[in-house]
């Protein structure tokens, strides 16, 4: 069974940094491309960032760009966002997500989500 | 890029039918089969029930049904249930390495 953990939320005040972690099991991990969605409160689903398979080719978002880092260590199964110059617009649940396929753009397997809220 | 446009709601009756439409552009929906729809409820992560325009993931049922005419993707739902009143997300490859969503469409079953 896919699961995926998400850690390292919390509050943080404007202009801080925050990293999140996945951790990932039930799948071979580094066959397939992740992606971050995040959720505001009350708001719909908005993409981050991806993150390819081996290769580590990266893709952001424009809200995010500049300010955000994925990246992945496939020797601990674990996917990382790392998040500067945080504003309070980037308040959200955020979700990692597995591929359906090993570089697809469809979200197959969903996280639990890890609250962020930017706040003074 | 702005966000695909689905309706806000949309309501139907248990057995009926309903149809949640996700409308883009020759950039996204119109350019590529890469469609997605998810099924989310509150309080919880949302869930992929069709991919690639009309492919349903093992477990999905089938009254769950997607289509694409140019640039509109359609989500329909037959046989419409009380379990099925959720959010439904339309989401489509960008062209930019990158995804977009749709705003969302609260589905009611009365």
């Amino acid at each position: 069974e896919v699961q995926l953990v998400e850690s390292g939320g919390g509050l943080v005040q404007p202009g801080g940094s925050l990293r999140l972690s996945c951790s990932a099991s039930g799948f071979t991990f580094n066959d397939y491309a992740m992606h971050w969605v995040r959720q505001a409160p009350g708001k719909g689903l908005e993409y981050v960032s991806t993150i390819s398979s081996t290769e580590g080719y990266t893709y952001y978002a424009d809200s995010v760009k500049g300010r955000s880092t994925i990246s992945r260590d496939n020797s601990k199964n674990t996917l990382y966002l790392q998040m500067s110059s945080l504003r309070p617009d980037d308040t959200a649940v955020y979700y990692c997500v597995k591929s359906q396929y090993s570089s697809s753009w469809s979200l197959a397997h969903w996280g639990q989500g890890v609250l962020v809220s930017v706040s003074s | 890029q702005s966000a695909l446009t689905q309706p806000a709601s949309v309501s139907g009756s248990p057995g009926q039918s309903i149809t949640i439409s996700c409308t883009g552009t020759s950039s996204d929906v119109g350019n590529y089969d890469l469609v997605s729809w998810y099924q989310e409820y509150p309080g919880k992560a949302p869930k992929l029930i069709i991919y690639e325009v009309f492919q349903r993931p093992s477990g999905v049922s089938t009254r769950f049904s997607g289509s694409k005419s140019g640039n509109t993707a359609s989500l329909t739902i037959s046989g419409l249930q009380a379990g099925d009143e959720a959010d439904y997300y339309c989401s489509s490859y960008a062209g930019t390495r990158t995804i977009i969503f749709g705003g969302g469409t609260k589905l009611t079953v009365l």
